[in-house]
């Protein structure tokens, strides 16, 4: 149990195109839903926290309106990347938390977003 | 939450114990202990929590000091396979994870 499914596992793209990215929990509801950047041999870092049927918040330093969040449903969260530029090139991950668990976190597989 | 402290990177041989001790020496009363890994080019996959006693499922075991801190890790019989960067992770309930470096475990045939 508890599999998030995280779409598309790569994208490639030009230069000010917006990517969006997907994150599903396929076995259980979540409420919460985070996503995070990794950089090549750096740790993750949390991006922003996704709250079903309410806007996301944001860690500081993240621009709100690069990154837009929408948590429409209890299984499906969007991270868009809008406008996307070389600099926005990295690994995004999302995670789901159900509600009933003491607060684990399951991941998806990542997506490696290349802007050209 | 607290902060945690790990080793950057551990080798151990296959087949014997991997240990990876995690330092949270200003962890709070309500606060969980957390272990993840992360194999390369993949989202983290859960391991095993703990708030204060000793746990164990089918991939690890957890140790938790009396003082609770700090913790190890304890994969019995390593594999090629468990090579990985693991995260020692300590919340509250906030909800938001805050990964710290973590160690960097490679299992040596």
């Amino acid at each position: 149990g508890a599999v998030v499914s995280q779409h598309p596992s790569r994208v490639i793209c030009k230069s000010g195109t917006s990517v969006k990215i997907e994150c599903r929990s396929l076995d259980f509801q979540a409420t919460t839903m985070f996503w995070y950047r990794q950089f090549p041999k750096k740790s993750l870092m949390l991006m922003a926290t996704s709250n079903e049927g309410s806007k996301a918040t944001y860690e500081q330093g993240v621009e709100k309106d690069k990154f837009l969040i929408n948590h429409a449903s209890l299984t499906l969260s969007t991270l868009t990347v809008t406008s996307a530029h070389p600099e926005d090139s990295s690994f995004y991950i999302c995670s789901a938390r159900p509600g009933r668990a003491k607060n684990i976190q399951y991941f998806g597989a990542g997506t490696r977003l290349s802007v050209l | 939450d607290a902060k945690t402290t790990q080793p950057p990177s551990m080798d151990c041989a296959e087949g014997r114990a991997a240990n990876l001790p995690c330092n949270h020496s200003t962890i709070s009363g309500n606060e969980y202990v957390y272990w993840y890994r992360q194999i390369h080019s993949q989202g983290p996959q859960y391991i095993i929590h703990g708030l204060k006693n000793n746990e164990t499922n089918e991939m690890a075991s957890l140790i938790i000091t009396e003082d609770r801190k700090s913790s190890t890790l304890i994969l019995p019989h390593a594999t090629l396979r468990d090579t990985a960067v693991y995260y020692c992770i300590v919340n509250s309930g906030t909800y938001k994870y805050i990964f710290g470096t973590g160690t960097r475990l490679k299992v040596l045939a």
